[in-house]
């Protein structure tokens, strides 16, 4: 099984920068990707990781450590608009080709004027 | 291309009562999946499917039976209703089977 932990809640302020952090327990990581998810909406993906490093996409980056089982999302230059929940998610080699995620249960980023 | 489309967008049912949460994706993906997501929480998994004809149990899929007759269609089907299934329903679909691209979400009221 999975075990993926993320903080519940956040709060900071316009134009700030802000990282979300994510822990999980696996047995056969293959990828971690975040979404994003609005009151209310659909998740939409944001980043995907597979190999150790940085991913850069404009204001948001994601970054991955194996060997700890780890991953954050950087949000810099913060926007009202990037109030949201913030999934973790995790792909297992067990999954086969299905390509199943197991979603932590989302950190609520609310941003403040 | 219309992406995930669900319907309905918001049900009430009775308890005992049934139902099927319809999906359709016009991307030709052959990856679809059945998640619910409680509130505050994250998704679950409840059904998935690999292509037409080929479906698997997800992490959550007791009360819930689903097919996939075609690529573009892979409904969800509730026989008896109960409280427990207050939730709300999201179906996802991906070709390679990395970003899953999710429906706009059915909201599930049973009481």
């Amino acid at each position: 099984g999975q075990n993926i932990d993320q903080p519940t809640e956040m709060t900071a302020t316009e134009g700030a920068i802000v990282q979300i952090n994510c822990t999980y327990q696996t047995s056969g990581f293959n990828g971690l990707f975040w979404y994003q998810q609005h009151a209310g909406e659909a998740p939409t993906f944001l980043s995907y990781n597979v190999l150790d490093g940085l991913e850069e996409k404009g204001r948001f980056s994601s970054f991955l450590s194996r060997s700890k089982g780890y991953s954050y999302l950087l949000l810099k230059e913060l926007q009202m608009k990037d109030s949201a929940s913030y999934l973790c998610a995790v792909r297992d080699r067990s999954s086969g080709s299905a390509r199943q995620l197991t979603f932590g249960s989302g950190t609520q980023l609310t941003v403040l004027p | 291309n219309a992406g995930v489309t669900q319907t309905p967008k918001f049900r009430i049912l009775k308890i005992g009562q049934s139902m099927t949460l319809q999906c359709a994706q016009d991307m030709n993906h052959n990856y679809m999946y059945w998640y619910r997501q409680d509130p505050g929480m994250g998704l679950k998994l409840i059904y998935y499917s690999v292509g037409a004809g080929i479906t698997d149990k997800g992490e959550v899929p007791n009360g819930y039976n689903v097919s996939r007759s075609t690529t573009e269609d892979f409904p969800l089907r509730l026989e008896l209703a109960a409280p427990s299934q207050t939730s709300v329903y999201f179906c996802a679909s991906s070709t390679t089977g990395e970003t899953q691209y999710f429906g706009p979400g059915t909201r599930l009221l049973v009481l």
